[in-house]
C-alpha cells in the first residue's frame, strides 16, 4: 500500500516569503506528527495531531509555525516569513490509532532551504 | 546537555566488521528505546524496538538497553555496504508520543 507522502519534495525560497509543505499520511492513520531535522542534528518534534483531539503545537518554534489537518487526513505545514535557520528538512509520520511508537511510519520529507 | 546523545561519526567500516553505534541519555523515565535506519533522501524507517532493558535480536542487528548507566547500542554483524546509512536512535517515556531523537551516526561500510 501506499507510505506517507509529502509535497514538495524540495522548496526554495527567499527570505520573507511564506511557505506550505503538505502530507498525505497512510490512509486510516488518525495520529500525525511533523518534525524537523536540521543538519547535524536529531528530528526535532514540532507538533502532533491525534484524531480530532486539540494539536500539541508545543514543539513549534514560533509563531510564525503553524499547521492543520482537514478531514482528518492531509496536512499542511505553513512557515511565515521565513528565516534562513528554517532552512532544514521536515519530515512528516503517521500512526493507527491505538498504535505504539512502533507502528510510526515517516514520509520522505520535504527540503527546504531559505535563501 | 542534549537529553539524549548520539556521536554524529561518521563511521567507516571494511564489509564484514561488526558495528557497534551508541546513545546516552539523561531522562530516567524513558522506557521505549527505537533504532532508526535513514538512507539519503528517505525518511527514517524503524529498524529495532525495545521495550526496558535487556537485548533483543533480528537477524544481523542486535539493540541492547541497559536502563541502568542510561546507555542503549545497536550492533550490526557482518556489516554490508547496503548498510550504509544514518542510524537515530529514539526513546519516549510511553508508547504513544513525544519521542526523542539522537543527532544520528553516519555510517559507510566499504566493500
Amino acid at each position: 500500500g501506499a507510505g506517507v507522502s509529502q509535497s514538495p519534495s524540495n522548496k526554495v525560497t527567499e527570505k520573507g516569503k511564506d511557505v506550505e509543505l503538505r502530507c498525505d499520511p497512510i490512509s486510516g492513520h488518525t495520529a500525525l506528527y511533523w518534525y524537523r531535522q536540521s543538519l547535524g542534528q536529531g528530528l526535532e518534534f514540532l507538533i502532533y495531531f491525534q484524531g480530532n483531539s486539540a494539536p500539541d503545537k508545543s514543539g513549534l518554534p514560533s509563531d510564525r509555525f503553524s499547521a492543520e489537518r482537514t478531514g482528518g487526513s492531509v496536512s499542511t505545514l505553513t512557515i511565515q516569513r521565513t528565516q534562513q535557520e528554517d532552512s532544514a528538512v521536515y519530515l512528516c509520520a503517521s500512526r493507527p490509532s491505538g498504535g505504539g511508537q512502533e507502528t510510526q511510519y515517516f514520509g520522505p520529507g520535504t527540503r527546504l532551504l531559505v535563501l | 546537555q542534549k537529553e539524549v546523545e548520539q556521536d554524529p561519526g561518521p563511521l567507516s567500516v571494511p564489509e564484514g566488521a561488526i558495528v557497534s553505534l551508541n546513545c546516552t541519555y539523561s531522562n530516567s523515565a524513558f522506557q521505549y528505546f527505537m533504532w532508526y535506519r535513514q538512507y539519503s533522501r528517505k525518511g527514517p524507517e524503524l529498524l529495532m524496538y525495545t521495550y526496558s532493558s535487556g537485548n533483543k535480536e533480528d537477524g544481523r542487528f542486535t539493540a541492547q538497553v541497559d536502563k541502568s548507566s542510561k546507555y542503549i547500542s545497536l550492533f550490526i554483524r557482518d556489516s554490508q555496504p547496503s548498510d550504509s546509512a544514518t542510524y537515530l536512535c529514539a526513546m519516549s517515556a510511553y508508547n504513544n508520543n513525544d519521542m526523542r531523537f539522537g543527532a544520528g551516526t553516519r555510517l559507510t561500510v566499504k566493500p
